[in-house]
């Protein structure tokens, strides 16, 4: 396993479209979250599946945004009708839950430009 | 709602100095966690702490989770330009212990 792996890497889409990012997290994980990160800012929470289940979605997070996680393996995050303020790198992470320790993994992020 | 902030936001300094990154929340965590970001990457896990008061080392890098859970502390010594970047602190607790961040402190060592 190569680890968490995103796509497309860059998103270039006019403001209006649809746009769809991939994650495919570490095999064995059963966590899996979605963060988005401004410049020289942290990440920041927008939701995070258990296996399929979506425990937690960002009450700051438009119904423009949707997150499934069909089989608990890959995810995707869907964006509907892109603002620019949507512009951003998007972040997935996945881990496997033991107690009450977290430690992530990231993918490279995916960088969505709106135009 | 768990924050935590962290500072300095920003810390330009020479090669060779120390300095050292504070992490903070009313917040009690169960584990916190810190990460180095480089541009157009994504964050790398460096530490996790999970005990009050525990101390880890990784090389010039020490890291200390406060008594009560709700700080943290990172020291570097003898910094190089190699340690370059972003520093995050993320902790994990409460009833769904989902992964938070925190604000970021971006740090440029000049040689």
């Amino acid at each position: 396993d190569t680890g968490v792996s995103q796509n497309p890497r860059h998103k270039i889409t006019k403001r209006g479209q649809n746009v769809t990012f991939r994650c495919d997290p570490i095999s064995e994980h059963n966590r899996l979250y979605w963060y988005r990160q401004t410049l020289g800012q942290g990440p920041e929470f927008l939701t995070y599946f258990q296996n399929e289940a979506q425990l937690e979605k960002s009450r700051l997070l438009s119904d423009r945004f949707s997150a499934e996680r069909p089989k608990g393996s890959f995810s995707t995050l869907e964006i509907q009708r892109t603002e620019q303020g949507d512009s951003a790198m998007y972040l997935c992470a996945s881990s496997q839950q033991k107690g009450w320790n977290t430690e992530a993994f990231f993918g490279q992020g995916t960088r969505l430009t709106v135009v | 709602t768990q924050l935590l902030e962290q500072s300095p936001q920003f810390l330009s300094i020479q090669e060779g100095e120390n300095l050292t990154v504070y992490c903070n929340s009313s917040s009690v965590f169960s584990s916190l966690q810190w990460y180095r970001q480089e541009p157009g990457e994504g964050p790398v896990l460096l530490v996790t702490v999970v005990t009050g008061g525990e101390v880890k080392k990784l090389k010039r890098l020490t890291f200390q989770f406060g008594d009560a859970r709700k700080d943290s502390s990172l020291h570097i010594t003898a910094a190089q330009p190699g340690d370059t970047g972003l520093y995050l602190c993320a902790g994990s607790g409460g009833a769904t212990n989902k992964l938070i961040f925190g604000t970021g402190t971006l740090l440029a060592v000049q040689p």
